[in-house]
């Protein structure tokens, strides 16, 4: 159980153009949704908490604008990259966490495949 | 802010030797903290969480202990198998004005398992 799933796995573009990144919890109910962005020898880096039905909150020197996030279910977050550059190019990871049966969370974030971005 | 650092950065030993990874971070006032595996060019699998009341936590022939008012965690690995290389990444939460939920990780440590 607890698996989280993400949709590109690898997508190459052209700079300038847009590119939306999927994060499915498959098996549970996620609350919340993490995103973060990996450089290489890099520390895996919070970008934005994403909550259903609100907007996500977005960590210091992230554009909001840039990366726009939707979380639209319970079981599904995006993420956006608009009008991508070379320097956005990354490994992009999603994480969620479990909505109990109490309505409390567990403190485990499932972590999804990632996604590679390669921006031409 | 809370900084993460994990040592060595990269580690290489034959199989079957029992090692540890260290952690440390800044800010003592964590909530919890969790040593995760990431596999080459893959997401993240949670090996160990451990909670800021514990001292330890056990999973087959992982072990993490956790020193909190030092700011320290080792994972120690017993009887090293090839298996297990990997970069091993350790994360927490918490800390003061930090939420519960948003995970500080280290860089890493890079581990080879030579058969």
């Amino acid at each position: 159980g607890a698996v989280v799933s993400q949709h590109p796995s690898r997508v190459i573009c052209k700079s300038g153009t847009s590119v939306k990144i999927e994060c499915r919890s498959l098996d549970f109910q996620a609350t919340t949704m993490f995103w973060y962005r990996q450089f290489p020898k890099q520390s895996l880096m919070l970008m934005a908490t994403s909550n259903e039905g609100s907007k996500a909150t977005y960590e210091q020197g992230v554009e909001k604008d840039k990366f726009l996030i939707n979380h639209a279910s319970l079981t599904l977050s995006t993420l956006t990259v608009t009008s991508a550059h070379p320097e956005d190019s990354s490994f992009y990871i999603c994480s969620a966490t479990i909505l109990g049966l109490a309505g409390a969370y567990t403190d485990t974030q499932y972590f999804g495949p990632g996604t590679r971005l390669t921006v031409l | 802010k809370q900084e993460v650092t994990q040592i060595p950065a990269a580690l290489s030993v034959p199989e079957g030797e029992n090692l540890v990874l260290n952690c440390s971070f800044t800010d003592s006032a964590i909530y919890n903290l969790q040593w995760f595996r990431q596999d080459p060019g893959k997401g993240l699998t949670s090996l160990l969480l451990i909670q800021s009341s514990q001292r330890e936590q056990t999973s087959g022939r992982l072990n993490a202990s956790l020193d909190k008012s030092s700011g320290r965690s080792t994972l120690y690995i017993a009887a090293s198998q090839p298996g297990d290389s990997a970069t091993y990444l350790c994360a927490v939460t918490g800390g003061s004005g930090g939420s519960n939920y948003k995970l500080t990780f280290g860089k890493g440590t890079l581990l080879t398992v030579n058969p």
